[in-house]
């Protein structure tokens, strides 16, 4: 079974500042990892997804992720937020088709 | 892209009546499709899994009687939520693999409510 932690549950960042959202996952088998992103009362919009090759992953709206396998942590980045960036960001894993999400990130930016 | 409708994305019943929701996808053959439950402020939790065809699977805890699921062709797959109680009230989102790009396609999600 695959397990997912979200480090952070709240994150208050100021516009334009840079941001990080931890993710560490705990698995017996290679995964593969996602982020995702869930405005109100919406439903998920994938941000990026590492599967194999290259450790740094870059997503859509500047987003990008680092997978580091012996830390067994997929880490999302941003260099500068927008107002727009404010949502809940989810991190999930799976070994085939069956995802595992963790508890979620609450991003606020304010101006 | 791959594209899932989920519908409806709101409705408010009844104590006792039963609700049906639809996910359709759209511009791909969805032989499996997961159905989650959302609780405010939480992650989401799988509640099963349908296969086009067969019957679903659910998960460990979930009343199959209680969330009928039904996966009747490549492109549609429903949940009734059955002789609903306001504890059912939550946000419920399905979502297909897309074998294409190795990905998963979300319905925008259907927040009910039972009164």
């Amino acid at each position: 079974a695959q397990s997912v932690t979200q480090l952070d549950s709240q994150v208050p960042v100021f516009e334009e500042a840079p941001v990080e959202l931890r993710c560490n996952y705990s698995s017996s088998v290679s995964v593969y990892l996602f982020w995702y992103v869930q405005y109100p009362n919406q439903g998920l919009q994938l941000l990026l997804k590492y599967l194999s090759g290259s450790t740094l992953v870059k997503g859509i709206n500047g987003f990008e992720a680092e997978f580091n396998k012996s830390q067994t942590s997929f880490h999302l980045r941003k260099p500068s937020v927008h107002i727009s960036d404010t949502a809940e960001y989810f991190c999930a894993v799976t070994p085939d088709y069956k995802l595992s999400f963790g508890a979620g990130t609450t991003v606020t930016v304010r101006a | 892209g791959a594209v899932v409708s989920q519908h409806p994305s709101w409705v408010i019943c009844k104590s006792g009546t039963s609700v049906k929701i639809e996910c359709r996808s759209l511009d791909f053959q969805a032989t499996t499709m997961f159905w989650y439950r959302q609780f405010p402020k939480q992650s989401l939790m799988l509640m099963a899994t349908s296969n086009e065809g067969s019957k679903a699977t659910y998960e460990q805890g979930v009343e199959k009687d209680k969330f009928l699921i039904n996966h009747a062709s490549l492109t549609l797959s429903t949940l009734t939520v059955t002789s609903a109680h306001p504890e059912d009230s939550s946000f419920y989102i399905c979502s297909a693999p897309d074998s294409r790009n190795y990905g998963y396609t979300f319905g925008s999600g259907t927040r009910l409510t039972v009164v």
